[in-house]
C-alpha cells in the first residue's frame, strides 16, 4: 500500500497565490488528482493528470508535479475557494489500487 | 446531464445490513469504472475499491473486504454497495464516484454521487 501526506490546514490571503502540496511514494510514478470539497458536498475535481482542468473549473486552478511530491496552486484565490483540498493516486503496488491523502483545509483571509 | 443519484439517508442497528444505490444517468453505464469512497464524520475521503462495470468484477481495498460488497445492475445503469453485519464504526457517509479519467498513470473521478448517510445506532 502507499500514504499520500498533506498539510491539515494552509491559510492565503484573498487574491493571493497559494501552493497546497501532496506527498508520497507513489507520486514518482504516477500523477496526483485533485479534489475540492465544501461543507456538506461531494468532492468535485479539480486537477488531473499531468496539470488537466475538467470542464467548468476556473484557470486560476493548476497542477504540477516533482519527485514525490505534487502540488496544486491557486493564483489568485478566491473566498469561494475555502474548502478542504484532496489529493489522490494510484499507490505503489501496481494493482491498480487508490490512495487518498489526508486533505488540507484551505482558508481564505 | 451527466449525474449519479445516490439512495437516501439510512439508519440502521448494529448487526443489520444496508444497501446504497448509485443510479447513474446521461452517459454509458459500461464505459466507466465505479469507484466507492468513504468519508466518516469529520474525516477525509477513504477509497473503498471499485468495480469494474464491463465486467463487474469488484476490487475491494484494505480493509473493506469481507462485509462489504459491491454489485451491478446494468440493466438500470445502477452500482450497489452493500455493507453487512453493520458495527458504529461504518457511520460515515459513503459516496460513488466515476472513474472519468484514467490513464496508466493516473485515475481520476470526475463524477460523484451526492452522497449517502448511513448511521448504526442501537
Amino acid at each position: 500500500s502507499s500514504e499520500l501526506t498533506q498539510d491539515p490546514a494552509v491559510s492565503v490571503a484573498l487574491g493571493q497565490t497559494v501552493r497546497i502540496t501532496c506527498q508520497g511514494d507513489s507520486l514518482r510514478s504516477y500523477y496526483a488528482s485533485w479534489y475540492q470539497q465544501k461543507p456538506g458536498q461531494a468532492p468535485v475535481l479539480v486537477i488531473y493528470g499531468k496539470n488537466n482542468r475538467p470542464s467548468g473549473i476556473p484557470d486560476r486552478f493548476s497542477g504540477s508535479s516533482s519527485g514525490n511530491t505534487a502540488s496544486l496552486t491557486i493564483t489568485g484565490a478566491q473566498a469561494e475557494d475555502e474548502a478542504d483540498y484532496y489529493c489522490n493516486s494510484r499507490d505503489s503496488s501496481g494493482n491498480r489500487y487508490v490512495v487518498f491523502g489526508g486533505g488540507t483545509k484551505l482558508t481564505v483571509l | 446531464q451527466v449525474q449519479l443519484v445516490q439512495s437516501g439517508s439510512e439508519l440502521k442497528k448494529p448487526g443489520a445490513s444496508v444497501k446504497v444505490s448509485c443510479k447513474a444517468s446521461g452517459y454509458t453505464f459500461t464505459s466507466y469504472a465505479m469507484n466507492w469512497v468513504r468519508q466518516a464524520p469529520g474525516q477525509g475521503l477513504e477509497w473503498m475499491g471499485w468495480i469494474n462495470t464491463n465486467t463487474g468484477n469488484p476490487t475491494y481495498a484494505q480493509g473493506f473486504t469481507g462485509r462489504f460488497v459491491f454489485s451491478l445492475d446494468t440493466s438500470v445503469s445502477t452500482a450497489y454497495l452493500q455493507i453487512s453485519s453493520l458495527k458504529a464504526e461504518d457511520t460515515a457517509v459513503y459516496y460513488c464516484a466515476r472513474e472519468g479519467y484514467s490513464s496508466g498513470w493516473y485515475d481520476a473521478f470526475d463524477i460523484w454521487g451526492q452522497g449517502t448517510m448511513v448511521t448504526v445506532s442501537s
